[in-house]
């Protein structure tokens, strides 16, 4: 089982450009989430989904954040226009059914904008 | 006020020693507690979880819920240096369990 899969491990954008997260959860799991890790905190829940469809966004920018969970494929974190503050660790995190002692994160991806 | 409040350290003990690790939250609601460890450049991992007040143990892990406090501590028995890491407390948000509310995090280092 290769567990919960995130790539890249290390993305550096310029400001303006656009960062494409991907996340392949466990095998058998259909319950994505998303949080942020900004340096010296917390992670921070910031979208939630299920194949094909988004069920909490409550934690997303407003502006320039998506996230997606296509029936085929990873889930796509996908932020435009970045900028500096957007730079921080990203995780996701996948779980077979809604339970809180079910998550498995991923090792993260590390974006950095300059 | 942040819902979840951790101190983050850095906490610096010597192999052997007994580590408590202490988080406060303010929402009456949170029913379910966990504890996760996460070593540099990894994802969270969970160690410990429980529910509602008192002890759970678990090799030489000991999470402990006070729910009159609002206090939630881990403790670690014999300390070594591959406990090194931060440790995260956590609680999902009442009427479901897809969001979870994270503490800043204790680093935590076990010297030989």
């Amino acid at each position: 089982n290769a567990g919960v899969m995130q790539n890249p491990r290390h993305l550096v954008r310029r400001r303006g450009q656009e960062a494409r997260l991907r996340c392949s959860p466990m095998k058998g799991h259909s319950h994505v989430y998303w949080y942020r890790q900004l340096p010296e905190e917390g992670l921070k829940f910031m979208v939630y989904l299920q194949k094909e469809n988004i069920i909490d966004e409550s934690g997303m920018p407003k502006e320039r954040f998506s996230a997606e969970f296509p029936k085929e494929g990873p889930s796509i974190l996908r932020i435009q226009q970045v900028v500096r503050g957007d730079s921080a660790a990203y995780f996701c995190a996948s779980s077979p059914e809604v339970r809180a002692d079910g998550y498995t994160f991923g090792s993260g991806t590390r974006l950095t904008v300059v | 006020q942040k819902e979840v409040e951790q101190d983050p350290g850095p906490l610096s003990v010597p192999e052997g020693a007994i580590v408590s690790l202490n988080c406060t939250y303010s929402n009456s609601a949170f029913q379910y507690f966990m504890w996760y460890r996460q070593y540099s450049r990894k994802g969270p991992e969970l160690l410990m979880y429980t529910y509602s007040s008192g002890n759970k143990e678990d090799g030489r892990f000991t999470a402990q819920v006070d729910k009159s406090s609002k206090y939630i501590s881990l403790f670690i028995r014999d300390s070594q240096p591959s406990d090194s890491a931060t440790y995260l407390c956590a609680s999902p948000l009442s009427g479901g369990y897809n969001k979870l509310i994270f503490g800043a995090g204790t680093r935590l280092a076990v010297h030989p």
